[in-house]
């Protein structure tokens, strides 16, 4: 069964860092790109980040290029992402997602919370 | 960027069809290729996958769920909805990227 986990959520002050883990399982973990979903407080999906199967491509949304970066252990199964300067509207429920081809995204954890406030 | 536009809302009642629609600014379509997605999301819980390529049924999803269209515009079915139906239900596509883009969502309600 495909797993994905997402951890290291919480609550954040405004300029700090956060950095999520996605642990995934069930497949072979460098067979496949993976990506970032988020979702503000009762709004819509947005697409943030994917990484390519062997991490030598990343791409971004324009709103947290330059503030995130999307990484991954193919080693360990576990994708990241990096959040540096942290602002009130990237307060989200952030999932992973695999995009298994043409980008889609057949498996999704059940996604970290962060909460940016000071 | 491609922008996706749904309706907001549909209300519906149980054991009646509901037809959801997704409109692109601009061509999902490459070849024979259709590169629209469908996801349910219910609430406090993950996006599940439901339909890929506009018409193609995601594994372990019912049969009562259908896809279909082309270019920019793309419909979900449902039919017969169902209690367990009641979510919201987001377009995606994958023509251009990055960015993928999601449609803003339609929440399926009960009449």
């Amino acid at each position: 069964e495909v797993q994905l986990v997402e951890s290291g959520g919480g609550l954040v002050q405004p300029g700090r860092s956060m950095k999520l883990s996605c642990a995934a399982s069930g497949f072979t973990f460098n067979n496949y790109d993976m990506a970032w979903v988020c979702q503000a407080p009762k709004k819509g999906l947005e697409w943030v980040a994917t990484i390519s199967y062997d991490g030598s491509s990343t791409y971004y949304r324009d709103s947290v290029k330059g503030r995130f970066t999307i990484s991954r252990d193919n080693a360990k199964s576990t994708l990241y992402l990096q959040m540096d300067s942290l602002r009130s509207e990237d307060t989200a429920t952030y999932y992973c997602a695999r995009p298994a081809y043409q980008g889609v995204m057949d498996a999704w954890g059940q996604g970290a919370s962060v909460t940016v406030s000071s | 960027d491609i922008v996706l536009t749904q309706s907001p809302a549909l209300a519906v009642s149980l054991g009646q069809r509901a037809t959801i629609s997704c409109r692109a600014s601009q061509s999902v379509s490459i070849s024979r290729y259709n590169l629209m997605h469908w996801y349910q999301q219910k609430p406090g819980q993950q996006p599940k996958l439901l339909i890929y390529r506009a018409s193609n049924l995601a594994s372990g999803i019912p049969a009562r769920f259908s896809g279909s269209g082309s270019g920019t515009d793309f419909t979900l079915t449902i039919n017969p909805v169902q209690a367990d139906d009641i979510a919201t239900y987001y377009c995606q596509q994958s023509r251009e990227s990055p960015p993928w883009t999601f449609g803003g969502g339609t929440k399926l309600e009960l009449k």
